[in-house]
């Protein structure tokens, strides 16, 4: 299993761009989350969501969409990026059942917006 | 609402010397708490958590935590901490009510001296 993926590792947007950061999971795991992580700041939770075709808002959604197609993918869109989006960004999943299971990460995407 | 409070920024200790790194919540309800481990330029690593039952619950690389609802703590522990242990640290809470997620602290930055 690869676990989490997340693509690409690295992108520098200009502002006004718009792209997609991809996440895809092979765990069969329901549930798929976005956080950003700004230093000092921890993790900040933007959208998830609980199984294909439903997602929902987190702390920090303002300027991100989201999809869920399918159970294994969770794309996050940045629509006319902003110096304030520029963070690292985590794709996460989790099995549904009990919501006692431990988050598995993807390596991240670290995003700069210029 | 949910809250996570990790009250120190940077926790420093000799190799061989036990070490705790603090957590505090806020949460209604029963919590789940965790502790998540990060190597720099890496996505979070699961260590261990904590559901019902015994208040000390042991998880990966020796680590360990203590819940203490009193305390509203979830402090990490280690009896004797290695170099390797050096990394950023993440507690989080998630409510014990299906689709709910978790929700991070700051994080606390740990360094073993040798």
């Amino acid at each position: 299993n690869a676990g989490v993926t997340q693509t690409p590792k690295f992108r520098i947007l200009k502002i006004g761009q718009s792209m997609t950061l991809q996440c895809t999971q092979d765990m069969n795991h329901n549930y798929m989350y976005w956080y950003r992580q700004d230093p000092g700041m921890g993790l900040k939770l933007i959208y998830y969501s609980v199984g294909a075709g439903i997602t929902d808002k987190g702390e920090v959604p303002n300027g991100y969409n989201v999809s869920r197609s399918t159970t294994e993918d969770f794309p996050l869109r940045l629509e006319l990026a902003a110096p304030s989006q520029t963070s690292v960004y985590f794709c996460a999943s989790t099995k549904a059942s009990g919501n006692t299971g431990e988050l598995f990460f993807g390596e991240g995407s670290r995003l700069t917006v210029l | 609402a949910q809250s996570v409070a990790q009250p120190e920024d940077q926790v420093n200790v000799a190799e061989g010397n036990p070490l705790t790194v603090k957590c505090t919540y806020s949460v209604s309800g029963n919590p789940y708490l965790f502790w998540y481990v990060q190597y720099p330029n890496r996505g979070l690593q699961f260590l261990l958590k904590y559901i019902t039952g015994d208040n000390l619950v042991k998880g990966s690389y020796g680590f360990e935590a203590e819940f203490n609802k009193s305390q509203t703590s979830f402090h990490l522990k280690k009896p004797s901490a290695l170099v390797s242990d050096s990394a950023l640290y993440f507690c989080a809470v998630r409510k014990a009510q299906a689709g709910t997620a978790l929700i991070f602290g700051k994080g606390t930055t740990l360094s073993v001296s040798s």
